[in-house]
Order: C-alpha cells, then sequence, then structure tokens
C-alpha cells in the first residue's frame, strides 16, 4: 500500500526562522518518485521538486532545502529564513513507477503562516 | 497565457443547472488530469486522459462528464449536481509517464446551491 503523512496540520513561525516540513511515506515498490508542491491561498498548486528513490542526494534550491532518507523512508523539506509570502498549505506527494500514472498520493498538507 | 489555465475561476450553479469547467495546457504535455479538492477530504483524482484517450475514472458520478477534444483542452461537464459537489476544481498536466511532475491550473471554485 502507498500512503504519504505529513503529521504536521499546522505550522506557524515569524519571519526568518528557519521551519522544515515532514513528510513520510509507504510504498513497497523499490522506483517510485515524490514531490512536494504548495499552494498559496490563490489555490493553485505550485510545483517545487521532484526526487527520484535512487537519487538520494539532497538538493538546495535558494532558501528550500530537501533532505531524502530512504532508511527513515522520510524526505522532508526546509525553507531557511522563511517570509511572509511562503504562507501556503505544502502538500507531499508519492507516486511508484509502476502504478497507474493518475496514481499521485498526496498527503494531507501543513499549513505554514509566516508571521511578519 | 503560459502554464495551465482554467476557466472560469469562480462559478455558482443550481442543482438542475448544466455547466462546463475549461482547462487549456500551454506546455506540450500530452497528460491531463482533473481532481477535486474539497476541505474535508485530501486531493481526489477524478479522470486522466493520455493523448486524448480517458486512461483513468477513479468511480466518479456520471454527473460529472470530461471531455478531451485534443492534448491541449480539457472539458469538465456538469449537470444534476449535488451541493456536495461544491469543491475547487484543479486541472493538471504532465508529460505521460509516472516520473514526471503535474503542473497544476488555479482551480475553479465551485458553488453547488
Amino acid at each position: 500500500a502507498q500512503k504519504v503523512t505529513q503529521a504536521q496540520t499546522e505550522i506557524s513561525v515569524v519571519e526568518k526562522e528557519d521551519v522544515t516540513l515532514d513528510c513520510v511515506y509507504e510504498t513497497r515498490d523499490t522506483t517510485y518518485y515524490l514531490f512536494w508542491y504548495k499552494q498559496p491561498p490563490s489555490g493553485e498548486l505550485v510545483f517545487l521538486i521532484r526526487r527520484n528513490s535512487f537519487d538520494e542526494q539532497n538538493e538546495i534550491s535558494g532558501r528550500y532545502s530537501w533532505n531524502f532518507q530512504k532508511s527513515t523512508s522520510s524526505f522532508n523539506f526546509t525553507i531557511t529564513a522563511s517570509q511572509v509570502v511562503d504562507s501556503a498549505v505544502y502538500f507531499c506527494a508519492l507516486r511508484n513507477y509502476g502504478g497507474s500514472q493518475g496514481n499521485l498520493i498526496f498527503g494531507k498538507g501543513t499549513k505554514l503562516s509566516v508571521k511578519p | 497565457e503560459t502554464g495551465v489555465t482554467q476557466t472560469p475561476r469562480h462559478l455558482v450553479m443550481g442543482m438542475t443547472n448544466k455547466k462546463s469547467l475549461k482547462c487549456e495546457q500551454h506546455l506540450g504535455h500530452n497528460a491531463m488530469y482533473w481532481y477535486k479538492q474539497s476541505a474535508k477530504k485530501p486531493l481526489e483524482l477524478m479522470f486522466v486522459y493520455n493523448f486524448k484517450e480517458q486512461t483513468e475514472n477513479n468511480s466518479v458520478p456520471s454527473r460529472f462528464s470530461p471531455e478531451c477534444p485534443n492534448s491541449s483542452h480539457l472539458f469538465l461537464h456538469l449537470h444534476t449536481l449535488q451541493p456536495e459537489d461544491s469543491a475547487l476544481y484543479l486541472c493538471a498536466s504532465s508529460q505521460a509517464g509516472t516520473r514526471y511532475e503535474q503542473y497544476f491550473g488555479p482551480g475553479t471554485r465551485l458553488t453547488v446551491t
């Protein structure tokens, strides 16, 4: 079975704080893909990153960084020096390589509020 | 226009009305999707189209009828909806295949009265 758990329902930080959003996944497949999306109040889901299961290198993009650890089935997302514009709901998602194309499993999301 | 566009952005309809949602992607993708996002449930996949052919229907009631005339356009025809169908309807596109990320439109906020 596939499952994505985002245990943090809501997080509130003050601007310039660092914040980490947790994502734990379950899958029996050896080849799979993990994704992070951002959904600001406007509603559109914005693609942030895709990670392949065979590539465990961490990635940094500006203030964003991702820590992928297969040993703990986690794909955590850290925002450094948070800004008010980072306020959004963030979704982690999983898709197996051998599964159906539509079988993109989303977590329930973490609502991040960054206060000035 | 760039990315994925959806019209209308907001729609209020009665239960006896017929309306359509439109989605257009400008990314050269060959797969398109409809999702439903309601307050009480996580994102729910409704339909998948690959190269204009419907490849997945996630047990969606027949009052939702999708149409994909070409790889760039996707419609969702609505008729005799129920109040519980009120939700944000998101369209997405991607390259066909499981490895590719999906790009989403801004959504249509639907209210059924």
